[in-house]
C-alpha cells in the first residue's frame, strides 16, 4: 500500500492562474480531508469529502476554492485566480470510514504552493 | 472554541538530554489529544494519542486537565528523534467531523549528536 499520494510535489503558478492539487487516498480509504498550512501555522482544516459528496467544507474559503472526489480518480483540491496568500503547503488526509478520529487519518507528503 | 497552543517553535537538545515538548489547550469538555510527528522529507504521521497511554520511541504524554497541558516527554533523545512535533485534538462538538483536528503551529527538535 503506497499510501496517501498527492501531486505535484511542488507548484508554481503566477497570480491569476489556477491551481489543481490531486490527491489518491489510501487503498480501501474513501474519506479524503484537505488542509492547509499556511507559513509559521498550523495545519487547518479545509475540506472533507467523501466519494462524489463534500460532507463539511466549513473550513474553505468562500471564493476560488472547490474541492471534488469523483466516483474514478482522485480527489481534486482547486484554487482559482491564485493570489500570494495561496502560497501554502496544502495536505491531504484520508480515514477507511468518517466515524474515524485523528488516529485513523494518514497523511500524504503534500504539495507546496508558490504563487510568484 | 478549541485551540492548541505550542509555544516553541524550535527547541534543541543534545543527544541523551531529556525532551519535553509543550502543548496547551483550550476544550470544552474531556479532549482526546494526539501528537503528530514529521520526519525530514517524510510525511505527517501519528505519534501517540492519550487515550492509549502508551509510549511510542520512548516518548510518553500525560493529559494534565488541572493545566490544561499535555506535554510531550523522552527521558532520552536521540539524533533520530530530529523532527517537526505537532499536537493536535479533535473538534469539541461530536456532532463535527472526527477527522477534523485543530493543530498547533508546531515544535522543531533538534537533537545534536
Amino acid at each position: 500500500n503506497a499510501g496517501v499520494m498527492q501531486n505535484p510535489r511542488h507548484l508554481v503558478r503566477r497570480r491569476g492562474q489556477e491551481a489543481r492539487l490531486r490527491c489518491s487516498p489510501m487503498k480501501g480509504h474513501s474519506h479524503v480531508y484537505w488542509y492547509r498550512q499556511l507559513p509559521e501555522e498550523g495545519l487547518k482544516f479545509m475540506v472533507y469529502l467523501q466519494k462524489e459528496n463534500i460532507i463539511d467544507e466549513s473550513g474553505m474559503p468562500k471564493e476560488r476554492f472547490s474541492a471534488e472526489f469523483p466516483k474514478e480518480g482522485p480527489s481534486i483540491l482547486r484554487i482559482q485566480q491564485v493570489v500570494r496568500g495561496d502560497s501554502a503547503a496544502y495536505f491531504c488526509a484520508s480515514s477507511p470510514q468518517g466515524t474515524a478520529g485523528g488516529e485513523k487519518l494518514f497523511f500524504g507528503s503534500g504539495t507546496q504552493l508558490s504563487v510568484l | 472554541a478549541q485551540r492548541v497552543t505550542q509555544p516553541e517553535k524550535l527547541l534543541s537538545v543534545f543527544k541523551g538530554a531529556p525532551v519535553e515538548l509543550k502543548c496547551n489547550y483550550s476544550y470544552s469538555g474531556s479532549p482526546e489529544l494526539f501528537w503528530y510527528v514529521q520526519y525530514s522529507r517524510q510525511r505527517l504521521q501519528l505519534l501517540l494519542r492519550h487515550i492509549s497511554r502508551e509510549s511510542i520511541k520512548g516518548f510518553t504524554a500525560d493529559l494534565n486537565k488541572g493545566e490544561t497541558s499535555f506535554h510531550l516527554k523522552k527521558p532520552f533523545a536521540q539524533e533520530e528523534d530530529s523532527a517537526m512535533y505537532y499536537c493536535a485534538l479533535p473538534p469539541a462538538d461530536r456532532g463535527s467531523t472526527l477527522g477534523r483536528l485543530y493543530f498547533g503551529r508546531g515544535t522543531q527538535l533538534t537533537v545534536w549528536p
